[in-house]
Order: structure tokens, then C-alpha cells, then sequence
């Protein structure tokens, strides 16, 4: 089962800010938090991930809370070709140890609209 | 573009019939992995390779098959197939598979009629 929660669907106007919650509650200490995003049936597409800290790179921000419980990607100027379902991903270990998978939910559909 | 391919974009069979998947990882990359999407699904993750070794198992059903090749590609064998079976074949790579970004491809649809 995913090990975190997103809302199902949002909208944002075109250049405004886009930031998608993401809950993640039962997150252990050593857990990395990525966001993918999907466009339409392509293959996902990395935007950035984190453990503790803030991180920015050229696609988004990344806000993680100091308990680690919840973050939040912003995407700062949404463009049409923003519209995409984001994945929230708590990174997990397989039953093989060392070895680790990315657990998919659903994601949050991002509409943005002109 | 993420550096990672996949082949063929769309494939069409009939029930009972097998196919193979392939995929080219990014240059430099060891890691190998194998997901499925079904419509409206989030990612289930199938399989691991590591340097021509299976490091990992998901959700792979018995009649689905990979291996890695020593050039480090990878195939996903699909055998007995069933109208279930439908869906996206997304493959990714990583430099060493021990938990840093995974890069996809673009994927490979099957339908099966």
C-alpha cells in the first residue's frame, strides 16, 4: 500500500502558483520523499526529492515539515504544460533488504487552466 | 528525455500469445526496473535487476518473466496473455539501484484483444 495521501484532483490558473500537498505520516527517519509527475500516459517524469530540508531545483520546490508528516511541491509559475498527475513517494524497502522499490499511489491530477 | 528507452511504443496481440519487452537504460546506469500500469492505476512495481542479477520482486505474475543482458538491457517477457494484462510496461533505470532516482522511459502499451 502507498504511504501517502494526496488529494485526488486540483486546479490552478496559468502562472500562478501550483502547490500540491502531500501527507506522509508514518514516514520513518530514513525515508527520502520524491515527486514524479505524469502527462498524460507518459512515462513519469522526476522533479525533485528530499529528506529533511527545503530543496529547489529548476522544476519546483520542495517544503517537507520539521516533524516530516506532510510536504508540499510548488510549482511557482504553472504553465498549461504543467497539467499532469503528481506523485507524492515515499521511498520503501523491498523484502530483499537493501534492495528498494517506489511504491506508486494515485496522485493528485493537476489542471491547470488558462 | 529521460536517456532511458523502450521498445516497441504500442504492441498489439491476441490471448494466449507471448511478447518481450525491451528496454535500454541510461548510460552509466545498473539498475534495471520494471512497472505496470492498468488504466486509471497508479505504478505497481514488478521486477529488479541489478548488473544482470535480479536484485528485487513485486507483484510479477508467474507467467512474466525479465532478465538483463550483459550490455545491460533488459527484456520483460509477457507469456499466456490475458485480456488483463493490458496496460503500460514502464521501464527505469539507476546508477546503482541502491535507492537514487529512478529515470523512466516512455513506455511500451499493451492491448490484448
Amino acid at each position: 500500500d502507498a504511504k501517502t495521501t494526496q488529494p485526488p484532483s486540483m486546479d490552478c490558473a496559468e502562472g500562478r502558483a501550483a502547490n500540491l500537498p502531500c501527507n506522509h505520516s508514518t514516514i520513518s527517519g530514513n525515508e527520502y520523499v520524491y515527486w514524479y509527475r505524469q502527462i498524460h500516459s507518459q512515462g513519469p517524469q522526476y522533479i525533485i526529492h528530499g529528506l529533511k530540508n527545503n530543496e529547489t531545483n529548476e522544476m519546483a520546490s520542495l517544503i517537507i515539515t520539521e516533524d516530516r508528516k506532510s510536504s508540499t511541491l510548488i510549482l511557482p509559475h504553472a504553465t498549461l504544460r504543467d497539467t499532469a498527475v503528481y506523485y507524492c513517494i515515499v521511498r520503501a524497502y523491498t523484502d530483499a533488504g537493501n534492495n528498494r522499490k517506489l511504491i506508486w499511489g494515485l496522485g493528485t491530477s493537476l489542471a491547470v487552466n488558462p | 528525455d529521460s536517456g532511458v528507452t523502450q521498445t516497441p511504443k504500442h504492441l498489439i496481440t491476441a490471448t494466449g500469445q507471448r511478447v518481450t519487452l525491451r528496454c535500454s537504460p541510461r548510460s552509466g546506469d545498473l539498475s534495471v526496473y520494471w512497472y505496470q500500469q492498468s488504466l486509471d492505476q497508479g505504478l505497481q512495481f514488478l521486477i529488479q535487476y541489478y548488473n544482470g542479477e535480479e536484485r528485487a520482486k513485486g507483484n510479477i505474475l508467474e507467467r512474466f518473466s525479465a532478465q538483463q543482458f550483459p550490455d545491460l538491457h533488459s527484456e520483460l517477457n509477457l507469456s499466456s496473455l490475458e485480456l488483463g494484462d493490458s496496460a503500460l510496461y514502464f521501464c527505469a533505470s539507476s546508477a546503482t539501484g541502491r535507492g537514487e532516482t529512478q529515470y523512466f522511459g516512455p513506455g511500451t502499451r499493451l492491448l490484448v484483444l
